[in-house]
């Protein structure tokens, strides 16, 4: 199993970013997933999940409304378009897969990370 | 929202000696399928999370048994029987059973 996350970078508040997962080794389609990240030394934030099909969708209060979590099956790849960035959105975020298909009990397999700076 | 709480926030340990980390929920984690919804990860220094154990006491593939976690209900520990300095680095364990998924704030485990 690997993930691959991309799309990091520094954004002014109130801007747009698009992060990417590229998923390999597994199933995709068969799995729900998962966007949680890390502010600089805090510990983890769960942000959003996605079940395996993309019909439904979930998410924390703290971005609800300005995230939109979505994934393309036939690339094997999970999407975050993020908007209306906040200082607090500054973060690693993680692309983390479920072993269930609408649920995440737990997360067996986590990427890499990419980084999120949000600042004038 | 289900309320993790991690204790201790900090622990040194001892190469070779036991070690372990309390994890409490702020409502029971135990489902009617009879599993508690916790899981509980380790950090490692410069890497992403990885997942230790899942339903509250079933070892991750690859995991060595030395990590064991126990507990029902709201209590939850997670045991290493005979610590390396391979196992350094911050766990977290975090609640499955809802949305939001929540995770205690973590244990920064190093060597004495």
């Amino acid at each position: 199993v690997q993930l691959v996350e991309s799309g990091g970078g520094l954004v002014q508040p109130g801007g747009s970013l698009r992060l990417s997962c590229a998923a390999s080794g597994f199933t995709f389609s068969e799995y729900a997933m998962n966007w949680v990240r890390q502010a600089p030394g805090k510990g983890l934030e769960w942000v959003s999940l996605i079940t395996d099909d993309g019909d439904t969708t979930v998410y924390a209060d703290s971005v609800r409304g300005r995230f939109t979590i979505s994934r393309d099956n036939s690339r094997n790849t999970l999407f975050l378009q993020m908007g209306g960035l906040r200082g607090d959105d500054t973060a690693v975020y993680y692309c983390a897969k479920s072993p269930m298909t609408t649920v995440t009990p737990w997360f067996d397999f986590w990427g890499q990370g990419t980084r999120v700076s949000v600042s004038s | 929202d289900i309320v993790m709480t991690q204790s201790p926030l900090s622990l040194p340990v001892t190469p070779g000696e036991p070690a372990s980390i309390s994890c409490r929920s702020s409502q029971s984690l135990l489902h009617s399928n009879g599993y508690n919804y916790v899981d509980w990860y380790l950090q490692k220094p410069g890497q992403s999370p990885q997942l230790l154990i899942y339903l509250g006491s079933r070892r991750a593939s690859g995991v060595p048994d030395r990590f064991s976690g126990s507990g029902s209900g709201t209590d939850f520990t997670l045991k290493i029987s005979r610590v390396k300095a391979e196992d350094i680095g911050v766990y977290y364990c975090m609640q499955g059973l809802q949305t939001p998924l929540t995770f205690g704030g973590g244990t920064r485990v190093e060597i004495k």
